[in-house]
C-alpha cells in the first residue's frame, strides 16, 4: 500500500533561516506529488505540486520542492522563512492513474512549523 | 466562487445521537471528497465520489458512518449513532476533473465533538 512519510512532527526557526521539510514515499510507480499548508484556523491550500517535467517545482510564496525518483522524495524547500509561514505542511501523493479515475490521495501525517519572529 | 462550502463549522453532540455534515462543491467540480482529521492519525481519506458515484469508500471507518452525494453539488456525512471517537475535524474537497494531476480544494471543515 502506499504510504507518505514526513519525518520531522515539528519544526521550530527563526525568521530568515532555511527551510527543508522531508517527504518520502513508497509507492513504485507513476506518482503525482503535492504539498498543501494548513495555516492556523484554516483550510488546506495547495502550495505545489508535481505531476511530470522539471523535477524542481516552484510554488507560492517563495516554496520551491524537488522530486528525486531515485529517493522516493518531495522534500519542500524554502531559502528564508517568515513569522507568516508558520503553519502545518503536508505532502501528498497520488498514484497517477491517467486513464481513470483519481484513486486515492495518500496524505503525510503534517509537518508543523513554528517560526519566531 | 465561494469556495467549498462546508456546515456546520462546529458541532458538539452527545453519544448516540445522529449527525449530519454537509458540503457543497465549486460550482461545475465533478468529484468530492471527505476527508477527516486527527491528531493521531493525521488527514484520512474517509470515500470519494467522481460524478456522483461513490469511487472508493474504504476509508469510511464502520457502518455507522453513511455518505451521500444526492446531486452534482452538494453532499452529506452522516455518523449514526456518533462515539467520542469520531470527534475530528472533517474536511470536504472537491476537484474539477477528477483527474489525478488536478488540485483538490478544500473547505473549511468542521469541528466536530462527541461528548
Amino acid at each position: 500500500a502506499q504510504s507518505v512519510s514526513q519525518h520531522n512532527h515539528h519544526v521550530i526557526l527563526s525568521e530568515a533561516a532555511s527551510l527543508e521539510l522531508g517527504c518520502n514515499y513508497s509507492y513504485g510507480g507513476t506518482v503525482n506529488l503535492f504539498w498543501y499548508v494548513q495555516y492556523p484556523g484554516q483550510h488546506l491550500q495547495l502550495l505545489l505540486k508535481y505531476f511530470s517535467g522539471d523535477p524542481l517545482v516552484k510554488g507560492i510564496k517563495g516554496f520551491e520542492a524537488e522530486f528525486i525518483k531515485s529517493k522516493f522524495s518531495f522534500n519542500l524547500r524554502k531559502p528564508s522563512v517568515q513569522w507568516s509561514d508558520t503553519a502545518e505542511y503536508f505532502c501528498a501523493v497520488i498514484h497517477a492513474n491517467y486513464g481513470g479515475s483519481q484513486g486515492n490521495l495518500i496524505f503525510g501525517k503534517g509537518t508543523k512549523l513554528s517560526v519566531k519572529p | 466562487d465561494a469556495g467549498v462550502i462546508q456546515s456546520p463549522r462546529h458541532e458538539v453532540t452527545e453519544m448516540g445521537q445522529e449527525v449530519t455534515l454537509r458540503c457543497k462543491l465549486i460550482s461545475g467540480h465533478n468529484s468530492l471528497f471527505w476527508y477527516r482529521q486527527t491528531m493521531m492519525r493525521g488527514l484520512e481519506l474517509l470515500i470519494y465520489f467522481n460524478n456522483n458515484v461513490p469511487i472508493d469508500d474504504s476509508g469510511m471507518p464502520e457502518d455507522r458512518f453513511s455518505a451521500k452525494m444526492p446531486n452534482a453539488s452538494f453532499s452529506t456525512l452522516k455518523i449514526q449513532p456518533s462515539e467520542p471517537r469520531d470527534s475530528a475535524v472533517y474536511f470536504c474537497a472537491s476537484n474539477p476533473t477528477g483527474l489525478a494531476t488536478d488540485t483538490q480544494y478544500f473547505g473549511p471543515g468542521t469541528r466536530l465533538t462527541v461528548l
